[in-house]
């Protein structure tokens, strides 16, 4: 059975940073695309950002709000996907999901699936 | 930046058909997919590359997809398929971000 848990959410002040994790289980996770995906209290699902696998190459693509500000990372040795986020601003404020993302790459060209399993998520508050 | 654009709210009566659009401009290009979210709940995929069910979820659940549209068709919606619905797909640059649209809110009663 595939798992996602993740931890690190609380209440941070504008301008402060927080990391997230994410444990998988369940499923080969160094094979695995992986995203966050976030939902601010009460609104609709953003899309965050995603990291490829290694052997897709490990890239990462973020979305327009968090670039330069979010990296995702993950460590294939402990299963665990990472979220750090800097410069937080309190439109950050949200609920972060961590999911498989079902995308792979071929030796010609790349799909770039939907994120499929997901966490319960992990609050996300920023305010001062 | 890329947007898919959904109507906020279908109410339906059991039994009858609902139909949710989502519309973008990459959607000739790009497939939709959908994603059914309960209330304090993480959300679960309906529809998969425009049309196409997982395992488990009922046959009521369609989609189809025509130039900038897709639509999820529920036929016969029930009570417990209450629920928010978002689109998703991704957008044409060269990086395939994802996009969700903005959620519409389905009410069957």
């Amino acid at each position: 059975e595939v798992q996602l848990v993740e931890s690190g959410g609380g209440l941070v002040k504008p301008g402060g940073s927080l990391r997230l994790s994410c444990a998988a289980s369940g499923f080969t996770f160094s094979n695995a695309w992986m995203s966050w995906v976030r939902q601010a209290p009460g609104k609709g699902l953003e899309w965050v950002g995603r990291i490829k696998s290694k052997t897709d190459g490990g890239t990462t693509d973020y979305a327009a709000p968090v670039k330069g500000r979010f990296t995702i990372s993950r460590d294939d040795s402990k299963n665990t996907l990472y979220l750090q986020m800097n410069s937080l601003k309190t439109e950050d404020t949200a609920v972060y999901y961590c999911t498989t993302e079902l995308g792979y790459c071929s030796s010609t060209s790349c799909y770039w699936g939907p994120p499929d399993y997901w966490g319960q998520g992990t609050l996300v508050t920023v305010s001062s | 930046s890329y947007e898919l654009t959904q109507p906020p709210s279908v109410s339906v009566s059991p039994g009858q058909t609902a139909r949710i659009t989502c519309s973008g401009d990459a959607l000739p290009k790009k497939y939709a997919y959908w994603y059914q979210q309960k209330s304090g709940q993480a959300p679960v995929l309906v529809i998969y590359e425009d049309s196409k069910r997982p395992s488990g979820i009922p046959e009521r659940f369609s989609g189809s997809s025509s130039g900038t549209m897709a639509t999820l068709t529920i036929s016969g919606a029930q009570v417990e398929d209450e629920a928010d619905y978002y689109c998703y797909s991704t957008d044409s640059s060269g990086n395939h971000r994802g996009v969700f649209g903005g959620g519409t809110k389905l009410t069957v009663l």
